[in-house]
């Protein structure tokens, strides 16, 4: 199949390691964030949100964490399994503050993710 | 979550010619998103598919090339006209079944070749 590594970052773990995926967005009036997970031949699975009023919010083995001073969002995968290689996007949604792109999602270059048995 | 289907799931076409892309939700939505991702590369958004008005589209994106169709609450087509190889790319629609969650779900894509 065709690859999207060719110009991506990318993270190599070990199975049952934890995983931090990070992502920098780019407007400072973005007030709703999401990581998705898209895997080889696939559409992007939405996995986990958060919203600019909370800096932490838990799913189920992931976290997503929110930092607004340094225009920062992590996701990060605890005991991470072979089944989570993909590639992990964050997006951010300016909501409102988009005027006319009201619900646009601008998506973050993207991170493959590796994990060996 | 909505239940997303795309079609064509992939094709191979020839440079002048055009494909029209068709996407289904299994319940009524109230916004419809396409979106390319080009080869290797994260996605950006085309255009906004309006329910009974002319879709919104994003800078660098025209109608002529991208005419975008919208009849009803669970349907929308994308078409890719007078396709270059440059064209190659995958297509995915999206949509957002809230309007007060902005939380947007997607297809699996078409993968698009141009010879």
């Amino acid at each position: 199949g065709e690859s999207v590594g060719l110009h991506l970052p990318t993270l190599s773990v070990q199975e049952g390691d934890n995983s931090i995926i990070n992502c920098a967005y780019s407007n400072s009036a973005s007030d709703y964030f999401i990581w998705y997970k898209q895997e080889s031949g696939k559409g992007p699975q939405f996995i986990i949100d958060i919203r600019s009023n909370m800096d932490k919010r838990q799913g189920q083995r992931v976290t997503v964490l929110l930092n607004k001073t340094v225009k920062h969002l992590s996701l990060q995968i605890a005991a991470t399994q072979p089944g989570d290689s993909a590639v992990y996007f964050c997006a951010e949604n300016m909501g409102n503050a988009g005027g006319t792109s009201y619900g646009k999602l601008t998506f973050g270059q993207g991170t493959i993710l590796t994990v060996h048995p | 979550s909505a239940v997303i289907s795309q079609k064509p799931s992939r094709d191979i076409c020839q440079r002048g010619t055009s494909l029209t892309i068709q996407c289904q939700v299994d319940s009524q939505v109230t916004m419809m998103f396409w979106y390319r991702q080009q080869p290797g590369q994260s996605l950006t958004l085309i255009a906004t598919a309006n329910q009974g008005s002319e879709a919104t589209y994003e800078s660098g994106f025209v109608i002529d090339k991208f005419p975008i169709s919208r009849p009803n609450l669970t349907f929308s087509t994308l078409t890719v006209s007078n396709m270059s190889p440059e064209d190659s790319s995958i297509y995915l629609c999206s949509v957002e079944p809230t309007a007060s969650t902005d939380t947007q779900y997607f297809g699996p894509g078409t993968r698009l070749t141009v010879l």
